[in-house]
């Protein structure tokens, strides 16, 4: 089946510019999470999104990143004044919340941000 | 803080050499371990994980790993590598509390000569 999409796969902003990006989780997963891998940091959390809970943004870096996840599905993270220290790729997970899986995370390709 | 730490950074290998790659993490709980692998121009693909029971787990391509809970370590190996195992080796933890979230360690690039 499908897995987790993210788009656009490539993005190149200028400094001080706002981003936004998208990830589509596997159909039926109401657990979303992005990540952010970068040369000096490795695999860190941003935020997790739960069904109607209230996100865990305990990972986020600073006031400048913020992300919504619209009906249950589609997630979007915002990236507003951008810096160069945000160039990094950006990753989304999804997984089940129940059965064997449920700790299990599905990633997609990621988004890879250049900050020029 | 919860911590995963991965000893080896970089690991060149010929092929059919065998490999074994270390992986620690600092929390003293139950633990969920993972490792994740990453082929170059691929996204992240789990490759095994262990929850509970048989410290010694299996997983895709011949990889295995064993838990070892007195040295909090889950070191990965597989037996003989191939040229196809060239990839980048994420060992991962979930942490404390109920959202799943996973703390990585910093990853280690295996290549295999052919």
């Amino acid at each position: 089946g499908a897995g987790v999409s993210q788009s656009p796969s490539n993005k190149v902003t200028e400094k001080g510019k706002d981003v936004e990006l998208r990830c589509d989780p596997i159909s039926g997963h109401t657990a979303l999470y992005w990540y952010r891998q970068s040369l000096g940091q490795g695999l860190e959390f941003l935020i997790y999104f739960q069904g109607n809970s209230a996100p865990d943004k305990s990972g986020l870096p600073s006031d400048r990143f913020s992300a919504e996840r619209t009906g249950g599905s589609v997630s979007t993270l915002t990236i507003q004044r951008t810096q160069q220290e945000d160039s990094a790729v950006y990753l989304c997970a999804s997984r089940l919340s129940s059965g064997r899986t449920y700790n299990e995370q599905f990633f997609g390709p990621g988004t890879r941000l250049t900050v020029l | 803080a919860q911590s995963v730490s991965q000893h080896n950074h970089h690991v060149i290998l010929s092929e059919a050499a065998s490999l074994e790659l270390g992986c620690n993490y600092s929390y003293g709980g139950t633990v969920n371990l993972f490792w994740y692998v990453q082929y170059p121009g691929q996204h992240l693909q789990l490759l095994l994980k262990y929850f509970s029971g048989d410290p010694l787990v299996k997983g895709i391509k011949g990889f295995e790993a064993e838990f070892i809970k007195s040295k909090f370590s889950f070191n990965l190996r597989k037996p003989s590598v191939q040229w196809s195992d060239t990839a980048e080796y994420f060992c991962a933890v979930i942490s404390s509390g109920n959202t799943g979230k996973l703390i990585f360690g910093q990853g280690t690039t295996l290549q295999v000569k052919p």
